[in-house]
């Protein structure tokens, strides 16, 4: 069946960079696109950017400076690297699948990420 | 980038019709989704291009619209439906989402 699983640290300090692995299982990222969402304690949500189907990419405007998303098909596996943190990026990071145009029909649990001195 | 509207709460009663509303500030044709978000959990699809019911969603869900203004319509209303509800246009980039309603129960 269909799996989506983020990993990364909890915690990170303000100014640095923060790392997410989205692990997937069930399909294979060269048919769909992988998308990160973010979700603020008690906020709504807020799309990050995508790796689509054939390797390209796509972000978020007001992130797109220090964004990055890539991925290793062989494992599976989406990246997402953020830099120059700030306290207003706390959030639960979701990973999720693209499909049909695109909306997204599974997720992660999600990975709740703080950033904090 | 497409703004999406939504009402904050809506209270209903169990076993009552509700609608929950959202609206674009530019047209997003039927490139419109619907999700649902229990606290603590994952958002779930419910509708997909704007009128499509996602598999395994109960029929007590449906959705219409066209353009800019959409709907969500739960008919009727369990307990288990308490819950946050986003929309989410892809007919451009950025992909947007609402600000959500939240179903409250009367």
């Amino acid at each position: 069946q269909v799996q989506l699983k983020e990993s990364g640290p909890g915690l990170v300090q303000p100014s640095q960079t923060l790392s997410l692995t989205c692990t997937v299982s069930g399909f294979s990222l060269t048919s769909n696109s992988v998308h990160w969402v973010r979700q603020p304690p008690g906020k709504g949500l807020e799309w990050v950017g995508a790796i689509w189907s054939g390797g390209s990419t796509d972000y978020n405007s007001a992130l797109k400076s220090r964004l990055s998303i890539s991925r290793d098909t062989s494992k599976s596996q989406v990246f997402l690297k953020m830099n120059s943190l700030q306290t207003e990026d706390t959030a639960i990071y979701f990973c999720t699948r693209g499909k049909l145009g695109p909306t997204f029909d599974y997720w992660g649990q999600g990975v709740m990420v703080t950033v904090s001195s | 980038d497409t703004v999406l509207t939504q009402s904050p709460a809506l209270a209903v009663s169990l076993g009552q019709r509700v609608t929950i509303s959202c609206r674009a500030s530019k047209s997003v044709s039927t490139y419109m989704h619907w999700y649902q978000q229990k606290s603590g959990q994952q958002p779930k699809l419910l509708i997909y291009s704007a009128s499509n019911l996602e598999s395994g969603v109960p029929s007590r869900f449906s959705g219409s619209g066209s353009g800019t203004d959409f709907t969500l319509t739960i008919d009727p209303v369990e307990a288990d439906d308490i819950a946050n509800y986003y929309c989410q246009q892809s007919n451009e980039l950025p992909l947007t989402f609402g600000s959500g309603t939240k179903l409250e129960i009367k």
